[in-house]
């Protein structure tokens, strides 16, 4: 079975500061993808950022990076630079080879403190 | 590219009616899905496609119908609304299994 966990209800960084937000998942399929998706107070979900378990290196995207460890089940989103347009609710998500499915966790709330 | 659109944006039902959501995608998508959002929760897989003609079921299916008659359109049926089915409803789209997933602006659908 697949499992994504998020142990982080709600985070809170100062602007301009870089913040983690952690992400532990489950699963005994040695192929797998990761995702971050963001959801703004508008409701809609953003793609951010994703990693392939064959991947050798760290996925970034701008401000976005992903600390994939294999070993330890984890793919922490760390976010460089926070703006308060990061405000937002942020999820885990991943996708086992041959899924159509995306297993989400419950959410972390990030709040940018100006 | 309009992208995944989704109506419509806010719905109320009574218990016992039925209804379709609309989803279409213009990016020519063989995958498509639709997930429910409960508060507190992650998103949940209701049924998916894989192209036109092909639909399966995900992990909360109960009270709901698809089909997929065109790789644009991926409608979602309510066939007696509960209560339980108050939820924002999130259609998605990938080009395969192994690329993100976009999604639409949500549908918020509340039965009374």
């Amino acid at each position: 079975a697949q499992k994504i966990t998020q142990t982080q209800p709600g985070m809170f960084v100062q602007e301009k500061e870089a913040v983690t937000l952690d992400c532990t998942y489950d699963t005994s399929d040695p192929s797998y993808g990761l995702f971050w998706y963001k959801q703004p107070s508008s409701g809609e979900m953003i793609f951010l950022i994703y990693q392939g378990s064959y991947d050798q290196q760290n996925a970034t995207e701008g401000r976005y990076s992903l600390n994939f460890q294999k070993a330890r089940k984890s793919a922490n989103l760390v976010i460089s630079a926070s703006q308060l347009g990061d405000s937002a609710m942020y999820f885990c998500a991943m996708r086992v080879s041959g899924a159509n499915n995306l297993f989400f966790g419950t959410g972390t709330r990030l709040t940018v403190i100006p | 590219n309009a992208g995944v659109t989704q109506t419509p944006k806010f719905q109320v039902l009574k218990t016992g009616q039925s209804m379709t959501l609309q989803c279409a995608q213009d990016m020519n998508h063989e995958y498509m899905s639709w997930y429910r959002q409960d508060p507190g929760m992650g998103l949940r897989l209701i049924h998916y496609s894989v192209g036109a003609g092909i639909t399966d079921q995900g992990e909360v299916p109960n009270g709901y119908n698809v089909s997929r008659s065109t790789t644009e359109d991926f409608p979602l049926r309510l066939l007696s609304a509960a209560p339980s089915q108050t939820s924002v409803y999130f259609c998605a789209s990938s080009y395969s299994d192994q690329y993100e997933q976009y999604f639409g602006p949500g549908t918020r659908l509340t039965v009374t």
